[in-house]
């Protein structure tokens, strides 16, 4: 079956501006992550969903950041006023349950200019 | 709170070679998973592992969790130029989220 997408691939955007990153999680996933990885860096946690809830939201960096799933289904993840430090790829996974392996997105690579 | 970290950061091996990395926790985890990222990719599951000393083996790949359960590590035999990419493990205690480890780059010298 189709796996987890994301969107857009490739995204530039100038200081300031707001994005909105999409994730499309396997259906029937009801967790869903997102995670943000800067060059030849780790994976770092920003918020975890399971169903429409969001019960550790522990790891956004400022109140710039925010996210939102609907349906159980599609979230998105939105960046307002952004910064040059915002530039990284930000990855989306999602699992049959909290305990289970992950499966991620090819990531959208975000680019503050 | 809790800790993942991957020891080394970093190995270049000559292909055939053995590859080993290292996961230590600083707290006692339920389970561990191991997470594969080919350059320029996302990264892929691998395998989970749940019992004090337990060891599975996939392939040339031999996983072990240590008997405390604060341990865990990856082990590639005769590592092929396939086996490149940034291995990462990634320990949840309780019912806590899953915590990724820093990750181990690893280079195959043809």
């Amino acid at each position: 079956g189709a796996g987890v997408s994301q969107s857009p691939s490739n995204k530039v955007t100038e200081k300031g501006k707001d994005v909105e990153l999409r994730c499309d999680p396997i259906s029937g996933h009801t967790a869903l992550y997102w995670y943000r990885q800067s060059l030849g860096q780790g994976l770092e946690f920003l918020i975890y969903f399971q169903g429409n809830s969001a019960p550790d939201k522990s790891g956004l960096p400022s109140d710039r950041f925010s996210a939102e799933r609907t349906g159980g289904s599609v979230s998105t993840l939105t960046i307002q006023r952004t910064q040059q430090e915002d530039s990284a790829v930000y990855l989306c996974a999602s699992s049959l349950g909290h305990e289970r392996e992950q499966y991620f997105g090819p990531g959208t690579r975000l680019t503050v200019t | 709170g809790q800790q993942v970290m991957q020891i080394p950061q970093y190995q270049h091996v000559q292909e055939g070679e053995d590859f080993t990395t290292y996961c230590n926790s600083s707290t006692t985890l339920s389970n561990i998973q191991w997470y594969k990222q080919r350059p320029g990719g996302h990264p892929v599951f691998l395998i989970q592992l749940v019992k004090s000393g337990e060891v599975k083996k996939q392939k040339r790949l031999t996983f072990q969790f240590g008997e405390a359960k604060k341990n865990s590590s990856l082990h590639i035999t005769a590592t092929q130029t396939t086996d490149v990419g940034t291995y990462f493990c990634a320990g949840r205690l309780g019912n806590e989220k899953l915590t990724f480890g820093t990750g181990t780059r690893l280079t195959i010298i043809p």
